[in-house]
Protein backbone atom coordinates (compact mmCIF):
# COMPACT_ATOMS: atom_id res chain seq x y z
CA UNK A 1 0.00 0.00 0.00
CA UNK A 2 1.27 3.68 -0.90
CA UNK A 3 2.47 6.37 1.87
CA UNK A 4 -0.03 8.91 1.99
CA UNK A 5 0.99 12.06 0.61
CA UNK A 6 2.24 15.29 2.48
CA UNK A 7 4.09 18.03 1.64
CA UNK A 8 7.77 18.03 2.24
CA UNK A 9 7.56 21.10 4.38
CA UNK A 10 5.03 24.25 5.78
CA UNK A 11 5.96 26.98 7.26
CA UNK A 12 4.68 30.37 9.01
CA UNK A 13 5.58 32.63 11.43
CA UNK A 14 4.83 33.05 15.17
CA UNK A 15 1.23 33.90 15.77
CA UNK A 16 0.15 32.60 12.04
CA UNK A 17 -2.03 29.36 11.34
CA UNK A 18 -0.38 26.51 8.86
CA UNK A 19 -2.32 23.83 7.82
CA UNK A 20 -0.98 20.80 6.72
CA UNK A 21 -2.68 18.35 4.11
CA UNK A 22 -2.83 14.00 4.41
CA UNK A 23 -3.59 12.69 0.96
CA UNK A 24 -4.56 9.35 0.46
CA UNK A 25 -7.47 7.37 -1.42
CA UNK A 26 -11.03 5.87 -0.85
CA UNK A 27 -8.96 2.28 1.07
CA UNK A 28 -7.39 4.29 3.39
CA UNK A 29 -8.71 8.12 4.57
CA UNK A 30 -11.48 8.53 2.79
CA UNK A 31 -12.58 5.14 4.11
CA UNK A 32 -12.46 5.41 7.67
CA UNK A 33 -11.99 7.28 10.56
CA UNK A 34 -8.80 6.31 11.70
CA UNK A 35 -6.60 9.03 11.05
CA UNK A 36 -3.90 10.04 13.48
CA UNK A 37 -1.00 12.98 13.61
CA UNK A 38 2.17 12.75 15.39
CA UNK A 39 4.56 15.10 16.14
CA UNK A 40 8.29 13.75 16.21
CA UNK A 41 11.37 16.49 17.49
CA UNK A 42 14.79 15.20 15.80
CA UNK A 43 15.98 12.83 17.40
CA UNK A 44 12.77 12.42 20.01
CA UNK A 45 10.62 9.74 19.71
CA UNK A 46 6.48 10.70 17.91
CA UNK A 47 4.13 11.87 19.78
CA UNK A 48 0.24 11.89 19.81
CA UNK A 49 -1.58 15.04 18.37
CA UNK A 50 -4.87 14.30 16.46
CA UNK A 51 -6.82 10.87 16.16
CA UNK A 52 -9.64 9.73 14.73
CA UNK A 53 -9.18 12.60 12.08
CA UNK A 54 -10.06 15.31 14.70
CA UNK A 55 -9.74 14.57 18.14
CA UNK A 56 -6.93 15.79 20.44
CA UNK A 57 -5.60 13.85 23.57
CA UNK A 58 -5.58 15.45 26.81
CA UNK A 59 -2.43 17.47 27.37
CA UNK A 60 -2.22 18.46 23.63
CA UNK A 61 -3.00 22.65 23.05
CA UNK A 62 -5.93 23.25 21.72
CA UNK A 63 -4.08 25.11 18.85
CA UNK A 64 -3.80 21.72 16.92
CA UNK A 65 -6.97 20.66 15.37
CA UNK A 66 -7.52 17.80 12.81
CA UNK A 67 -10.07 17.24 10.25
CA UNK A 68 -10.83 15.50 7.40
CA UNK A 69 -12.80 15.25 3.86
CA UNK A 70 -13.13 13.02 1.15
CA UNK A 71 -9.47 11.41 1.07
CA UNK A 72 -7.65 14.24 2.38
CA UNK A 73 -7.15 14.98 5.99
CA UNK A 74 -5.36 18.13 7.90
CA UNK A 75 -4.05 19.36 10.15
CA UNK A 76 -3.79 23.04 11.73
CA UNK A 77 -1.73 24.71 13.87
CA UNK A 78 -2.93 27.56 15.00
CA UNK A 79 -0.76 30.78 17.20
CA UNK A 80 2.14 29.28 16.15
CA UNK A 81 4.80 29.00 18.60
CA UNK A 82 8.79 28.36 18.36
CA UNK A 83 7.95 24.67 19.92
CA UNK A 84 5.88 23.57 17.19
CA UNK A 85 8.38 23.50 14.95
CA UNK A 86 8.93 19.53 14.30
CA UNK A 87 7.92 17.02 11.78
CA UNK A 88 5.03 16.14 11.25
CA UNK A 89 3.22 12.68 10.12
CA UNK A 90 0.07 11.74 9.36
CA UNK A 91 -1.58 8.18 9.50
CA UNK A 92 -4.43 5.98 8.41
CA UNK A 93 -5.97 2.74 8.75
CA UNK A 94 -5.78 1.11 5.47
CA UNK A 95 -7.91 -1.76 5.85
CA UNK A 96 -7.05 -5.38 6.47
CA UNK A 97 -5.12 -4.57 9.89
CA UNK A 98 -3.28 -2.34 7.97
CA UNK A 99 -1.98 1.15 9.08
CA UNK A 100 0.09 3.36 6.21
CA UNK A 101 1.76 6.89 7.14
CA UNK A 102 2.43 9.76 5.46
CA UNK A 103 6.09 10.88 4.05
CA UNK A 104 6.16 13.84 6.58
CA UNK A 105 6.19 17.50 6.99
CA UNK A 106 8.42 19.35 8.20
CA UNK A 107 6.77 22.74 9.92
CA UNK A 108 9.65 25.66 10.19
CA UNK A 109 8.82 28.21 12.53
CA UNK A 110 10.13 31.77 10.98
CA UNK B 1 3.30 6.60 34.60
CA UNK B 2 3.44 5.03 31.41
CA UNK B 3 6.75 4.37 30.02
CA UNK B 4 8.09 2.26 27.46
CA UNK B 5 11.66 0.87 26.86
CA UNK B 6 13.25 -0.88 24.04
CA UNK B 7 15.70 -3.20 23.73
CA UNK B 8 18.03 -5.45 21.55
CA UNK B 9 18.69 -3.69 18.49
CA UNK B 10 22.05 -3.36 17.37
CA UNK B 11 24.75 -4.57 14.36
CA UNK B 12 23.69 -8.11 12.25
CA UNK B 13 24.52 -9.55 9.11
CA UNK B 14 22.34 -10.19 6.44
CA UNK B 15 19.78 -13.25 7.03
CA UNK B 16 20.79 -13.06 10.97
CA UNK B 17 18.46 -12.68 13.74
CA UNK B 18 17.55 -9.85 16.46
CA UNK B 19 14.91 -9.74 19.41
CA UNK B 20 13.73 -6.38 20.15
CA UNK B 21 12.00 -6.16 23.77
CA UNK B 22 9.99 -3.61 24.90
CA UNK B 23 9.65 -3.12 28.48
CA UNK B 24 6.26 -1.37 29.58
CA UNK B 25 5.79 0.17 33.28
CA UNK B 26 2.58 2.17 34.50
CA UNK B 27 0.19 -0.14 32.47
CA UNK B 28 0.05 -3.54 31.19
CA UNK B 29 0.95 -4.60 27.94
CA UNK B 30 -1.93 -7.48 27.77
CA UNK B 31 -4.89 -5.13 28.57
CA UNK B 32 -3.79 -2.84 25.35
CA UNK B 33 -2.95 -3.30 21.59
CA UNK B 34 0.46 -3.06 20.92
CA UNK B 35 2.86 -1.91 18.39
CA UNK B 36 6.12 -1.88 16.55
CA UNK B 37 6.73 1.23 13.64
CA UNK B 38 10.18 1.35 12.82
CA UNK B 39 11.89 4.97 10.88
CA UNK B 40 14.93 4.70 8.26
CA UNK B 41 17.38 7.23 9.01
CA UNK B 42 16.19 10.58 8.23
CA UNK B 43 13.33 9.30 6.40
CA UNK B 44 9.86 8.59 7.29
CA UNK B 45 7.65 6.10 9.73
CA UNK B 46 6.77 2.40 8.62
CA UNK B 47 4.19 0.55 10.57
CA UNK B 48 5.55 -3.05 11.09
CA UNK B 49 3.41 -4.85 13.23
CA UNK B 50 0.53 -5.21 15.82
CA UNK B 51 -0.46 -7.34 18.35
CA UNK B 52 -4.37 -7.44 20.02
CA UNK B 53 -5.14 -8.19 23.58
CA UNK B 54 -6.80 -11.27 21.82
CA UNK B 55 -3.60 -12.21 21.15
CA UNK B 56 -4.03 -11.57 17.35
CA UNK B 57 -1.44 -10.48 15.40
CA UNK B 58 -1.04 -8.46 11.86
CA UNK B 59 2.82 -7.53 9.92
CA UNK B 60 3.35 -5.21 7.18
CA UNK B 61 3.74 -7.58 3.82
CA UNK B 62 7.58 -6.88 3.95
CA UNK B 63 8.36 -8.16 7.20
CA UNK B 64 5.58 -11.39 6.52
CA UNK B 65 7.08 -14.32 7.50
CA UNK B 66 10.14 -13.44 8.66
CA UNK B 67 9.07 -11.31 11.79
CA UNK B 68 6.90 -12.26 15.12
CA UNK B 69 5.20 -9.86 17.60
CA UNK B 70 5.06 -11.80 21.08
CA UNK B 71 4.14 -10.08 24.31
CA UNK B 72 5.12 -12.02 27.88
CA UNK B 73 2.53 -11.18 30.53
CA UNK B 74 4.68 -12.07 33.15
CA UNK B 75 7.33 -9.49 32.55
CA UNK B 76 5.26 -7.22 30.85
CA UNK B 77 7.15 -6.83 27.61
CA UNK B 78 6.60 -6.52 24.24
CA UNK B 79 8.47 -8.23 21.47
CA UNK B 80 9.33 -8.73 18.19
CA UNK B 81 11.23 -11.96 16.71
CA UNK B 82 13.04 -10.31 13.75
CA UNK B 83 14.72 -13.37 11.21
CA UNK B 84 16.20 -13.05 8.02
CA UNK B 85 17.42 -9.72 8.12
CA UNK B 86 17.94 -7.36 5.08
CA UNK B 87 19.54 -4.40 4.37
CA UNK B 88 16.32 -2.86 3.86
CA UNK B 89 15.04 -3.46 7.97
CA UNK B 90 17.69 -0.91 9.04
CA UNK B 91 15.68 1.31 10.80
CA UNK B 92 15.14 2.73 14.70
CA UNK B 93 12.48 0.73 16.14
CA UNK B 94 9.61 1.82 17.87
CA UNK B 95 7.43 0.07 20.21
CA UNK B 96 4.06 1.55 21.30
CA UNK B 97 0.99 1.59 22.72
CA UNK B 98 -2.74 1.92 21.23
CA UNK B 99 -4.88 4.14 22.69
CA UNK B 100 -8.37 3.17 23.57
CA UNK B 101 -11.02 2.62 21.07
CA UNK B 102 -8.92 0.58 18.71
CA UNK B 103 -8.14 3.47 16.80
CA UNK B 104 -5.25 2.66 15.08
CA UNK B 105 -3.57 6.04 17.13
CA UNK B 106 -0.65 5.38 19.21
CA UNK B 107 -0.53 7.36 22.45
CA UNK B 108 3.14 6.06 24.73
CA UNK B 109 6.00 5.32 21.94
CA UNK B 110 8.98 4.45 23.47
CA UNK B 111 12.76 6.14 22.76
CA UNK B 112 13.36 3.62 20.09
CA UNK B 113 16.06 0.68 19.51
CA UNK B 114 18.50 1.20 16.63
CA UNK B 115 18.70 -2.04 14.15
CA UNK B 116 21.70 -2.00 11.64
CA UNK B 117 21.64 -4.40 8.62
CA UNK B 118 25.05 -4.26 7.31
CA UNK B 119 28.06 -6.95 6.57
Amino acid sequence: QSALTQPPSASGSPGQSVTISCTGTSSDVGGYKYVSWYQQHPGKAPKLMIYEASKRPSGVPDRFSGSKSGNTASLTVSGLQAEDEADYYCSSYGGSYNLVFGGGTRLTVL
Amino acid sequence: EVQLVESGGGLIQPGGSLRLSCAASGFTVSSNYMTWVRQTPGKGLEWVSIIYISDSTYYTDSVKGRFTISRDNSKNTLYLQMNNLRAEDTAVYYCARGSSGYSWAFDYWGQGTLVTVSS
